[in-house]
């Protein structure tokens, strides 16, 4: 199993702070993807990364900015937060080898701007 | 917040009763297919794949059968419990590990 730790896992704060939600991982990973899911709805990929230095927009438009500076950390920051932002965002990594495709998930950040 | 995307379709199973989630997808090059659960609350975690040049797998209670000719994939649960109830997705995988997630299903299951 995958080890893969997000923090924190519930956050209220009001409109304009600037917060980070942190995804870290154990098991060596290569990629690893920020998706953001709204209640009861479908998952949207809005960041994902390939390696250390290497960061990609996904499907759906984010305000939203990551960094890749370790293997092991993937943190998705919002620089200004708005009540649009309120949402739940998914972190996941796979590896490359093998190639499954099979991601794994943390618990997830249960962001409310307010 | 702002809604992202659409509603999820339900399905509702009486415990005991087999429940079939189906799935369309779009990439005909698609490597591998795989189905998710997520339980409420929590992330998705992985269910059951299938690759590509198969028709049908099984697991424990779960089978998955992939038509490609209509592109069409299905997810097949015996003997439904409670706590099957979740929503489940696809995802099919492209590529470099591409992984596209299809809408998602809720299932409710009725004691």
């Amino acid at each position: 199993e995958a080890d893969i730790y997000q923090t924190p896992r519930y956050l209220v704060i009001g409109t304009g702070k600037k917060i980070t939600l942190e995804c870290s991982q154990t098991m060596g990973h290569d990629k690893m993807y920020w998706y953001q899911q709204d209640p009861g709805m479908e998952l949207h990929l809005i960041h994902y990364s390939y390696g250390v230095n290497s960061t990609e927009k996904g499907d759906l438009s984010s305000e939203s900015t990551v960094s890749r500076i370790r293997t092991e950390h993937f943190p998705l920051t919002l620089e200004s937060a708005r009540p649009s932002h309120t949402s739940q965002y998914l972190c996941a990594t796979t590896q490359t080898v093998p190639n499954t495709g099979e991601l794994f998930f943390g618990e997830g950040s249960r962001l409310t701007v307010l | 917040g702002e809604s992202v995307g659409l509603h999820l379709p339900t399905l509702s199973v009486q415990e005991g009763d087999n429940s079939i989630i189906n799935c369309a997808y779009s990439n005909s090059a698609s490597d591998y297919f795989i189905w998710y659960k997520q339980e409420s609350g929590k992330g998705p975690q992985f269910i059951i794949d299938i690759r590509s040049n198969m028709d049908k797998r099984q697991g424990q209670r779960v089978t998955v059968l992939l038509n490609k000719t209509v592109k069409h994939l299905s997810l097949q649960i015996a003997a439904t419990q409670p706590g099957d109830s979740a929503v489940y997705f696809c995802a099919e995988v492209t590529g470099a590990n591409n992984l596209f997630f299809g809408t998602g299903t809720r299932l409710t299951v009725i004691p």
